[in-house]
């Protein structure tokens, strides 16, 4: 089966740094998407790796290890507002057409 | 930015109502969008991908006469829930990549389906 594995709750403090993991047994694979959707919302994309490595966006970063199968989302500097869930997603090809496979999510708070 | 617009946001219908819910792209062709479900809590599960101009292909455990898609022209999709009853209560979220498939998806704000 298709699996993507995330720890389901992490807390924090306001200006701290978090990383959230991602762990995938997927049967195709074209890249790890990071998605934020706050209760209720859609979820909005926040980064994307196709190769192995890191790639940053202002206070988020992404890290892909291929080999690992295994990627994680690194929050700097936390602000009130990051409080949100998290999900990592596999694409499981190339092309238009092919799907998005979602992670568990992970909730995370920030605390003052 | 490429918008996905998504209507209604909220139904609130009495138990055997048919629920059609649409998914439009606003500034951008989408030849393919997907339809997922999100239970409280949980993770967005894929039920469909719909196609424009064919057939919806369907993931498994998903009843394809229970949630019909139609997807007729490359910037609009529709979910129908038929003869919906309370355990279809659920968040209903759709998503469409630009025809140049290196963009990311993006989603509609979501479909809030609650059946009484």
């Amino acid at each position: 089966g298709q699996s993507l594995e995330q720890p389901s709750e992490v807390t924090a403090v306001e200006g701290a740094i978090v990383q959230i993991n991602c762990t995938y047994q997927t049967s195709g694979f074209y890249g790890l998407s990071w998605y934020q959707q706050h209760d209720g919302g859609a979820p909005t994309f926040l980064s994307y790796n196709a190769l192995d490595g890191l790639e940053e966006t202002g206070r988020f970063s992404s890290f892909l290890s291929r080999s690992d199968s295994y990627g994680y989302l690194l929050l700097q500097e936390l602000q009130m507002k990051d409080s949100a869930s998290y999900f990592c997603a596999v694409r499981d090809g190339g092309g238009a057409t092919n799907k998005l496979i979602f992670g568990t999510g992970t909730l995370l708070a920030v605390q003052p | 930015g490429a918008v996905v617009s998504q209507h209604p946001s909220w139904v609130i219908c009495k138990s055997g109502t048919s629920v059609k819910i649409e998914c439009r792209s606003l500034d951008f062709q989408a030849t393919t969008m997907f339809w997922y479900r999100q239970f409280p809590k949980q993770s967005l599960m894929l039920m469909a991908t719909s196609n424009e101009g064919s057939k919806a292909t369907y993931e498994q455990g998903v009843e394809k006469d229970k949630f019909l898609i139609n997807h007729a022209s490359l910037t609009l999709s529709t979910l129908t829930v038929t003869s919906a009853h309370p355990e279809d209560s659920s968040f209903y979220i759709c998503s469409a990549r630009d025809i140049d498939s290196n963009q990311p998806q993006h989603f509609g704000d979501g479909t809030r389906l609650s059946i009484l």
